[in-house]
């Protein structure tokens, strides 16, 4: 079974800490993304990448930043939190873009910023 | 851009009944998934299907790519079922559209 693991199930950080959240994936999949959800919002795509190293901006990118510099770890990093960044913040991986090419999901992880 | 709708919104039942949810999708796409989203927030893959029929235990869905839709059936339907329920697309892209989710609930 693919297995996607995500740091933190919670986490409380403070107003312009600098928080990392990361991912690791364990199926050797080349694409990786970066999602936040909020009540009547949906789910919202902030980053993906499609290998590693390289990364391209989702719908919501303001405020985050990724790095992917192994295959497995994909890592989102808010450089300054904020009270508007409290949110659930979920991780998938997927194997590459043609064929069948399920999405996985990571457990996630329930950020609050005070 | 695709625009993905499910219906219904919310749907509640008593444990042991069958439901339909669906997903409709306004332009072709290459992939489409159902997810269930338990209680503490996680996303369980349950289809991938594109079009056709699957089944797997008690869940089956079919895809109509023609037309634009892809159902999600339950049948004897148990409180472990409760949560939401979306529907994901792509089109020849790595982004997924979500739909906006039917959250059921399922009554002991």
């Amino acid at each position: 079974d693919v297995k996607v693991t995500q740091s933190s199930r919670y986490l409380v950080k403070r107003t312009g800490e600098k928080v990392f959240l990361e991912c690791v994936q364990d199926m050797d999949h080349e694409n990786m993304f970066w999602y936040r959800q909020d009540p009547g919002l949906g789910l919202r795509l902030i980053y993906f990448s499609y290998d590693v190293k390289m990364k391209e901006k989702g719908d919501i990118p303001e405020g985050y930043s990724v790095s992917r510099e192994k295959k497995e770890r994909f890592s989102l990093i808010l450089e300054s939190a904020s009270t508007n960044q409290t949110s659930m913040y979920l991780c998938a991986s997927r194997a590459r873009l043609g064929g069948v090419n399920t999405q996985y999901f990571g457990p996630g992880t329930r950020l609050t910023v005070l | 851009g695709i625009q993905v709708e499910q219906s219904p919104p919310d749907l509640i039942l008593q444990e042991g009944a069958n439901s339909t949810l669906r997903c409709n999708f306004s332009d072709s796409v290459n992939n489409l998934q159902w997810f269930h989203q338990n209680p503490w927030g996680q996303l369980i893959n349950l289809f991938y299907i594109p079009s056709g029929t699957k089944q797997n235990g008690r869940l089956s869905a079919t895809t109509v790519a023609t037309e634009r839709y892809s159902l999600l059936y339950i049948s004897s339907s148990q409180t472990t079922d409760s949560g939401v329920y979306f529907c994901a697309v792509t089109s020849g892209t790595y982004k997924y559209i979500f739909g906006t989710g039917t959250r059921l609930k399922v009554l002991a």
